[in-house]
């Protein structure tokens, strides 16, 4: 079956970088798309980008732009995603979903993993 | 960025009632139209895509309908295991999601 699991919880201050993993199971990893999408405590789903684990094409949300960094181990089907220069509105729960293909839907998401930025 | 709108926020519905609820786009997106629900604490699950296709395994009760901006998702039968937050989000451009409609069981 399909999976995608995430790395755990992470607490940085401001100022640091994030790197959460995705990893994936139960499918061709090279097939399928990978996005990255966030949620604020209580607020709703913010899309970041996408990344074609095949290729190593990535697209970035504008407000993500210089910040992001998305990119994948095909050996181990795994995806990651970085994020810079933290700041506390960036404290939010990250998730990973899986996507056909770029202007598609998301199928199968990760549990994802909280990053709590604070000094 | 196209703007997707909920409504309502959120609703209380009795067990068996039809529930509604409308996403509507800032610009046409014709069928590009998908359907989450989310419970507490865990990840959103695909109900619905390109407007109206039931994604596999989600129970029949729910469905969707519409194109170019307005469209819906439907609860035939609400059922306990619904209570919820439901979005919309738009795969014509550059993915955005709608702000989210809380459903709780009266």
């Amino acid at each position: 079956q399909v999976q995608l699991v995430q790395s755990g919880a992470e607490v940085k201050k401001p100022g640091a970088s994030v790197k959460v993993s995705c990893k994936a199971s139960g499918y061709t990893f090279t097939s399928y798309d990978i996005n990255w999408v966030r949620q604020a405590t209580g607020q709703g789903l913010e899309w970041m980008g996408w990344m074609n684990p095949n290729s190593g094409n990535t697209g970035y949300a504008q407000k993500f732009q210089g910040r992001v960094t998305m990119t994948r181990n095909t050996s181990i089907s795994t995806a990651y995603m970085e994020l810079s220069s933290l700041r506390s509105e960036d404290t939010a729960v990250y998730y990973c979903a899986r996507a056909a293909a770029a202007g598609s839907f998301f199928d199968y998401w990760g549990q994802g993993t909280l990053v709590t930025v604070s000094s | 960025d196209i703007q997707m709108t909920q409504s309502p926020s959120s609703l209380s519905a009795s067990v068996g009632d039809r529930v509604t609820i409308t996403c509507r786009a800032s610009q046409s997106i014709s069928s590009s139209l998908n359907w989450y629900q989310q419970k507490p604490g865990k990840a959103p699950k695909l109900l619905i895509y390109a407007a109206s296709t039931l994604q596999s395994g989600v129970p029949s009760r729910f469905s969707g309908s519409g194109s170019g901006t307005d469209f819906t998702l439907t609860i035939s039968s609400l059922q306990p295991e619904d209570s919820a937050t439901y979005y919309c989000q738009q795969s014509y451009s550059i993915p955005t999601f709608g702000q989210g409609t809380k459903v709780e069981i009266k």
